[in-house]
């Protein structure tokens, strides 16, 4: 079974500054994609980032990146020019391929990013 | 569009006692998940669907029931609750296909007392 792990539960960060959220999984499979979802205090959970496992490049939303190694099971997600919005809590999920039956999310315990002014 | 909407945002049960997490979505989806959110951890899988009349078991199935009668439609069935189903429940939406996201609805938080 796969399992994603946040090993960091809180993380603090300037207004203005980057910060850099850890991400790591254990998968056998050689297809599948990775999640960036960011959960304010409304709970809604919001999709933040989204990257192909079969894509090198790593994928840019605006402020958001992240640096995927896949030899090394690691996805994290950097926010650069944080602002006070960016406080949330982010979970980083795995989703395995799509074999005729839904393909499932599964959720790190995640990771609660605070921004100071 | 709503997206997916979810009812009721909040309940409190009494220990033994039943009830029905309704959940709907106008996206036209295929597939369905009901998750549960404990707190300080991530979200687990409880039941999901890929299509009406199609259900199967995810992660922590146990003590609960759904249904899949129609496409917009994905209710959750609550059977004698027990508190450790305390928890904020989350249903949520995709279409078909490894790279789509799903859309979560905004959670049902219930408490068992």
């Amino acid at each position: 079974a796969q399992t994603v792990t946040q090993s960091q539960p809180e993380m603090s960060v300037q207004e203005a500054e980057t910060v850099t959220l850890s991400c790591t999984y254990d998968t056998s499979e050689s297809d599948y994609y990775l999640f960036w979802y960011k959960q304010p205090p409304s709970r809604q959970m919001i999709l933040v980032i989204r990257q192909e496992a079969y894509k090198q490049q790593n994928a840019t939303e605006n402020r958001f990146s992240v640096n995927f190694q896949k030899a090394a099971k690691s996805f994290s997600l950097k926010i650069s020019d944080s602002q006070l919005g960016d406080a949330a809590m982010y979970f980083c999920a795995y989703r395995s391929p799509d074999t005729g039956t839904a393909s499932k999310l599964t959720f790190g315990t995640g990771t609660r990013l605070q921004v100071t002014l | 569009n709503a997206g997916v909407t979810q009812t009721p945002k909040f309940r409190i049960l009494k220990i033994g006692q039943s009830m029905t997490l309704q959940c709907a979505q106008d996206m036209n989806h295929n597939y369905m998940y009901w998750y549960r959110q404990d707190p300080g951890m991530g979200l687990k899988l409880i039941y999901y669907s890929v299509g009406a009349g199609i259900t199967d078991k995810g992660e922590v199935p146990n003590g609960y029931n759904v249904s899949r009668s129609t496409t917009e439609d994905f209710p959750l069935r609550l059977e004698l609750a027990a508190p450790s189903q305390t928890s904020v429940y989350f249903c949520a939406s995709s279409r078909q296909g490894l790279r789509n996201e799903q859309f979560f609805g905004p959670g049902t938080r219930l408490t068992v007392l």
